[in-house]
């Protein structure tokens, strides 16, 4: 049973709209959530992470938010680029284990 | 060059034999691991190792193998491959130090046939 979930295996926006990715979890002991961006043929690259002791965290063009009672978290990209074309995965941690466990990945493409 | 390295990027080989995947790390990371990335399931753990000579499983041991003798390399064996085994393998290595964000290698994409 998938303890991290994320259901649209793909998204298509529009340059300079709003991404929105999403992700759901069942485990309420998770405590650390991150987003891993991948390009085909290479590996994951850590994009952005958020302690369940916040709500939101905000980097750049890049936002994560945390609805802990709904056990949902999502990523907003705004405004959306080409270069974001890639696979998104959603990672989940508890009690500082350092291991991770991540969701199937959304693959985002962003069109000119 | 400072980072994490796999090799090999691409592997082929026969149902039943054993295959080593290497990977090496120059950071001195604590913590190493091993995931397999297959379409609709994601990134699945495999094993994981806390420093040298710790090792536990992860989601996923079953047919596999590894090894730490030392802390920058942490080889995974597949003692006798089977078909279902054909994945892209990716080698992670994180610091101690409550970062919990992975440094990924390219990975290896294995084939069995």
């Amino acid at each position: 049973d998938q303890q991290v979930k994320q259901n649209s295996p793909s998204l298509s926006v529009q340059e300079g709209r709003i991404s929105i990715l999403n992700c759901d979890y069942t485990n309420s002991m998770f405590d650390y959530f991150l987003w891993y961006k991948k390009y085909p043929a290479e590996g994951p690259t850590f994009l952005i992470s958020i302690s369940s002791i916040k709500d939101k965290n905000e980097d750049g063009r890049f936002t994560v938010f945390l609805n802990k009672s709904a056990k949902h978290l999502s990523l907003h990209i705004v405004p959306s680029q080409p270069g974001d074309s890639a696979v998104y995965f959603c990672a989940a941690n508890m009690d500082s284990s350092y291991k991770l466990i991540f969701g199937s990945g959304t693959r985002l493409l962003v069109r000119p | 060059d400072a980072g994490i390295t796999q090799s090999p990027r691409y592997k082929i080989t026969e149902t039943g034999r054993q295959v080593t995947l290497m990977c090496h790390q120059t950071w001195s990371h604590s913590y190493m691991f091993w995931y397999r990335q297959d379409l609709g399931h994601g990134l699945r753990l495999i094993y994981y190792s806390a420093a040298a000579d710790i090792t536990d499983k992860g989601e996923v041991p079953d047919g596999y193998v590894v090894s730490r003798s030392k802390t920058e390399n942490f080889p995974l064996t597949l003692e006798s491959a089977t078909r279902s085994q054909t994945s892209v393998y990716f080698c992670a290595s994180n610091k101690n130090g409550g970062d919990y964000g992975y440094t990924f290698g390219s990975g290896t994409r294995l084939t069995v046939v």
